[in-house]
């Protein structure tokens, strides 16, 4: 399956730890997402990498989160001292082109749940 | 500013048709829509685009008016699998890629 995966699917922690989150998007697609998901609600924007480079950060991102895209390929997610308002859905997606005229392509995502 | 998508529910009989709909405060350069199963990611179904240009699901139509920046899907002679919630992700123009998501739609399906 070529799709976008991401690592882990689901992740317990407790309040005050870090955790990593992995995404590999579609082989040839170059810009990556990340969106955060609670319930009840749609795919709230977090960050965006072209390649490399993370063009654009929500105000959602806090000094607590960080992502990364070393070699233009696939990405991490970091959340340090975590807390119980973490706990949500992490959806990374991937596109080819602009979002303009290409979708952007989901993968299954990874639920965070912080006790 | 996230879409604002209407009606909240839909419950339908097998066969019977539907309409949703989203529209936007801003001026849209595309709309984009997913249906998302419980625990499962999003998966595309249709991307329009200014100008009248679409994209997508050969089964499921759908309309954007970019006077009122509103978009309508069509469902028509529903199956079961058309259960789930769907989402419309609108790009102002302008936007960079950041698509605005609503709160969804959930549309359940019976036989």
């Amino acid at each position: 399956d070529t799709g976008v995966s991401q690592d882990p699917r689901h992740k317990i922690t407790k309040r005050g730890q870090n955790v990593t989150f992995r995404c590999d998007p579609i082989s040839e697609h170059n810009r990556l997402y990340w969106y955060r998901q609670t319930l009840g609600q749609g795919p709230e924007f977090l960050t965006y990498f072209q390649n490399e480079a993370q063009l654009e950060k929500s105000r959602l991102l806090s000094d607590r989160f960080s992502a990364e895209r070393p070699k233009g390929s696939f990405s991490t997610l970091e959340i340090q001292r975590t807390e119980q308002g973490d706990s949500a859905m992490y959806l990374c997606a991937s596109s080819s082109r602009p979002t303009g005229r290409e979708t952007q392509y989901f993968g299954p995502g990874t639920r965070l749940l912080v006790l | 500013q996230q879409p604002v998508q209407s009606p909240q529910a839909v419950i339908l009989r097998e066969g019977e048709d539907a309409v949703i709909n989203c529209s936007s405060s801003k001026a849209l350069y595309s709309v984009h829509w997913y249906r998302q199963k419980h625990g499962e990611a999003p998966v595309f179904l249709m991307i329009l685009l200014k100008g009248g240009e679409q994209k997508g699901h050969d089964k499921i139509s759908a309309s954007f008016n970019e006077k009122k920046q509103q978009s309508s899907l069509y469902l028509t002679a529903s199956q079961l699998s058309y259960s789930g919630t769907y989402f419309c992700g609108t790009l102002v123009t302008g936007a960079n890629s950041k698509l605005t998501f609503g709160k969804g739609i959930t549309l359940s399906v019976r036989p």
